[in-house]
């Protein structure tokens, strides 16, 4: 079985302060994004990266940067955080067309 | 017109009954078709692929209509557990090859 695991369920963290979410996998697959999901806005891709060290934007970048120093693990951070982040982010890793998605972090920025 | 457009629902649906979702996409080019659900407060899972000729798995049947666009999601007898948000997803082959999740569809299966 496809195993995503996220390094938080929950986190808090006050504005202005510097965001690491990490996101594992472990079937040695080549593409991984990050989403954002927010009520009545459904999934929104924030990054992706096909390879280490690779990166793209995706539909609302900005506020965040991604780190793929190893192909199991993809990096969001937010580097100054603002209210407007506060939400449920989820990782996947892709096959083919297949998305397998992590448990998700639920980040309120107070 | 959105990439990918669902009804947002809720379905209020009583157990037992047959229940049905369309989703439409723009994008003439997609190539590949899914519909996910997600549970409440836990990520989206593969539900089934949708192929051209149709396909069924179980309780569900998943059907495609390229000439109007369209991909849909039956689910007969419908038990309590198939409460969730049915997501329609499509690939979008071009230079991103991107794969574009609808909003989704939430079903309520009333007791």
């Amino acid at each position: 079985d496809v195993k995503v695991t996220q390094s938080s369920r929950y986190l808090v963290k006050r504005t202005g302060e510097k965001v690491f979410l990490e996101c594992v996998q472990d079937m040695d697959h080549e593409n991984m994004f990050w989403y954002r999901q927010d009520p009545g806005l459904g999934l929104r891709l924030i990054y992706f990266s096909y390879d280490v060290k690779m990166k793209e934007k995706g539909d609302i970048p900005e506020g965040y940067s991604v780190s793929r120093e190893k192909k199991e693990r993809f990096s969001l951070i937010l580097e100054s955080a603002s209210t407007n982040q506060t939400s449920m982010y989820l990782c996947a890793s892709r096959r083919f067309y297949e998305q397998y998605f992590g448990p998700g972090t639920r980040l309120t920025v107070t | 017109r959105k990439e990918v457009e669902q009804d947002p629902g809720p379905f209020n649906v009583p157990e037992g009954a047959t229940v049905a979702f369309n989703c439409t996409y723009s994008n003439s080019a997609s190539q590949s078709f899914f519909w996910y659900r997600q549970d409440c407060r836990k990520e989206p899972k593969l539900l089934m692929s949708v192929y051209s000729s149709g396909n069924e798995d179980g309780r569900f049947t998943a059907q495609l209509n390229r000439a109007s666009q369209y991909i849909s999601l039956l689910i007969r007898d419908s038990k309590l557990s198939d409460s969730a948000t049915y997501l329609c997803v499509v690939n979008k082959r071009g230079r991103d090859d991107k794969i574009i999740f609808g909003k989704g569809t939430r079903l309520h299966i009333l007791p």
